[in-house]
């Protein structure tokens, strides 16, 4: 069966600090994978998504960027966190064939103060 | 572009109680149609597909049916529990299938 990680659960930077969001898949190969952050009593905001290591498709501009340097790996990071990059930040898989469902992990906890 | 419209929330029922959340979609190509689950602090859940046209979804009680004619997928279960209490997320395919477009939630809340 397939599984997905991410880490940290929860995580407090400061304003200007670095930051490195860590996902990866288990059980399946060639994933699509998907980064999302959802704002505090707000729907879901689609970041990055990737169909392969190395292509990154990014969805809204702003402070933050995504990796992907392993087929099951995929990275979300900025150089200097704002007020504003506070969230929840769910990664996600989906087939690259089928019926399109994502599969979505545990999520991180990200507060900037 | 594609996008997927429910109900607001919160919604409040009573244990034992029926439920509905309406979600309507943008009839836009042929999309798959989802129904996830969120519960406090955690990531989404998958709760029900549906692939075409007059196809069920359903799960743990919950169904939902792709109606085309009312570009509808509202999600139905007869008698919620407590254990229900979570945000509800329709969604459908878009872009070829390398994304979903979702809504913005309803929140549920059961009672005892």
């Amino acid at each position: 069966s397939q599984t997905i990680h991410q880490w940290p659960a929860t995580l407090v930077q400061p304003v200007g600090s670095p930051l490195s969001l860590e996902c990866t898949v288990e059980g399946t190969s060639n994933p699509n994978l998907y980064w999302y952050r959802q704002a505090a009593g707000r729907g879901l905001q689609l970041l990055f998504y990737s169909v392969g290591i190395g292509q990154i498709s990014s969805e809204v501009p702003q402070n933050l960027s995504a990796s992907r340097p392993q087929d099951r790996q995929f990275i979300l990071s900025s150089k200097k966190l704002l007020l504003s990059d506070s969230g929840f930040y769910l990664c996600a898989w989906s087939r690259r064939q089928g019926t399109y469902e994502q599969y979505f992990g545990p999520g991180t906890r990200l507060t900037v103060t | 572009g594609d996008s997927v419209t429910q109900m607001e929330g919160p919604v409040t029922l009573s244990e034992e109680a029926f439920l509905t959340i309406n979600c309507t979609y943008t009839a836009t190509g042929y999309p798959s149609l989802f129904w996830y689950v969120q519960y406090p602090g955690e990531g989404l859940q998958l709760l029900l597909k549906a692939t075409k046209a007059d196809d069920k979804g359903s799960n743990k009680g919950f169904e939902a049916t792709y109606r085309k004619e009312t570009t509808s997928f509202h999600l139905e279960k007869g008698s919620v529990q407590v254990s229900d209490s979570a945000v509800y997320f329709c969604a459908r395919s878009t872009g070829g299938g390398n994304k979903l477009t979702f809504g913005t939630g309803t929140q549920l809340k059961v009672e005892l």
